[in-house]
């Protein structure tokens, strides 16, 4: 099975910061990753497929790189809808694969 | 607009059986692969299983922890999904979410969710 290991696993942040995810896989799986935003008590939102590209609807200040085994999720500019806890996933092979999420709160 | 909706959870004793249910519109249910993932309470997401297209004669796939005691299936008159638990355990409680799978530039993802559905697993 493919391990993705995010990290942090907790970050505390200001509106306004500069902040940035690292999901990190245990064995290479191109560009297949997604990543998630979920607050509490909701399903999870898609806001980046194929590791980079931007969902439809999601604001521009979230962005995702990386192929291979390293891949970031950044918020360019940190907003109060923001906070929440964010999930890389893995669908390059089976059994597909998340990451322990990191959970982004008010500083 | 693409809707999914779970219904079916509840509580069950250990070594008892309940049938999810995944309601979608908005969409043609025949073209797309559709996932089921759960969430335990206060943990991270954890994908339990797929059922392929029609194209891909609606195959599907299990996590290792679910397998031969859950089965994925579809109803393409009613554009429902289902999940049929058996043998269930104190570990499977959860919120299972059903979720519409997309594929664009040779990635899958998933692109739309229902709100999920609690099953807790109790005696």
């Amino acid at each position: 099975d493919i391990q993705l290991t995010q990290s942090p696993s907790f970050l505390s942040a200001s509106v306004g910061d500069r902040v940035t995810i690292t999901c990190r896989a245990s064995q290479g799986i191109s560009s297949i990753l997604a990543w998630y935003q979920q607050k509490s008590g909701k399903a999870p939102k898609l806001l980046i497929y194929a590791a980079s590209t931007l969902q439809s609807g999601v604001p521009s200040r979230f962005s995702g790189s990386g192929s291979g085994t390293e891949f970031t999720l950044t918020i360019s500019s940190l907003q109060p809808e923001d906070f929440a806890t964010y999930y890389c996933q893995q669908l390059n092979s089976f059994p597909l694969t998340f990451g322990g999420g990191t959970k982004v709160e008010i500083k | 607009e693409v809707q999914l909706a779970e219904s079916g959870g509840g509580l069950v004793q250990p070594g008892g059986s309940l049938r999810l249910s995944c309601a979608t519109s908005g969409f043609t249910f025949s073209d797309h692969y559709i996932d089921w993932v759960r969430q335990a309470p206060g943990k991270g997401l954890e994908w339990v299983s797929r059922t392929r297209n029609k194209t891909k004669g609606y195959t599907t796939e299990y996590a290792a922890s679910v397998k031969g005691r859950f089965t994925i299936s579809r109803d393409a008159s009613e554009n429902s999904l289902y999940l049929q638990m058996n043998s269930l355990k104190t570990e499977d409680t959860a919120v299972y979410y059903c979720a519409r799978v997309r594929w664009a530039q040779g990635s899958s993802s998933c692109d739309y969710w229902g709100q999920g559905t609690l099953v807790t697993v109790s005696s």
